[in-house]
């Protein structure tokens, strides 16, 4: 049974960085072809991809966020992780992470999602 | 970036139509397409894989055409269920994006 649950500060401040946490579980980021993908949503608007990280640690970022994206992994754990810097209103979301599976290529398991708003 | 333009951006219907959803592709996307489906509150979930192919769980009464720039999601007589938000997305890029999404919603 896959799953996967985002964990994130809730809260922050402008010009933070903001740092999410993907725990999954019923597959291995270490499983050739095994890929995790960030999403975000704000309140009342459209899915928009972030980044992506596959089991041979390849990276691919929007390139609109590319220069304050960092995508991550720690295979041991069972986490992906993703940083966003320099954050400010317009990154007031709700953060998924979900699965992808190379030879699919589409995200067929998603967490619940974590809300991650920025304000001073 | 590939872009997807869905239209129309919102949909009224009345339960036992059938619609059809668009989602057009700035360049050729061969058949790269998926379609999800979200609920208010919920995460989106799969419906529909390369344009066409069904998903496992999946009612029948979904289902998707199309390939090249040109795409369509139909829905064979709506159910009360069925009113949420739909989107498309491509990974013919290895640089994913999501179409604006339908809201599919009562009349």
């Amino acid at each position: 049974q896959v799953t996967l649950k985002e964990s994130g500060p809730g809260i922050l401040q402008p010009s933070q960085t903001l740092s999410l946490t993907c725990t999954f579980s019923g597959f291995s980021l270490s499983t050739y072809g095994m890929g995790v993908g960030w999403i975000r949503q704000p309140s009342g608007k459209g899915l928009e991809w972030l980044a992506n990280i596959w089991w041979d640690d390849d990276k691919y970022y929007n390139p609109s966020l590319k220069n304050r994206l960092t995508i991550s992994k720690d295979t041991s754990n069972n986490q992906a992780f993703l940083k966003i810097t320099n954050v400010d209103t317009a990154d007031t979301a709700t953060y998924y992470c979900a699965r992808i599976d190379r030879r699919n290529d589409y995200f067929d398991y998603w967490g619940q999602g974590v809300m991650v708003t920025v304000s001073s | 970036n590939i872009v997807l333009t869905q239209s129309p951006a919102t949909l009224s219907v009345t339960p036992g139509e059938s619609v059809s959803l668009s989602c057009r592709a700035s360049q050729s996307i061969s058949t790269s397409i998926h379609w999800y489906q979200q609920k208010s509150n919920e995460s989106p979930r799969l419906l529909i894989k390369y344009a066409s192919q069904s998903i496992s769980g999946i009612p029948s009464r979904f289902s998707g055409s199309g390939s090249g720039t040109d795409f369509t999601l139909s829905i064979n007589r709506v159910e009360s269920e069925d009113f949420s938000i739909y989107y498309c997305q491509q990974s013919y890029s290895s640089l994913y994006t999501f179409g604006a999404g339908t809201k599919l919603e009562l009349k």
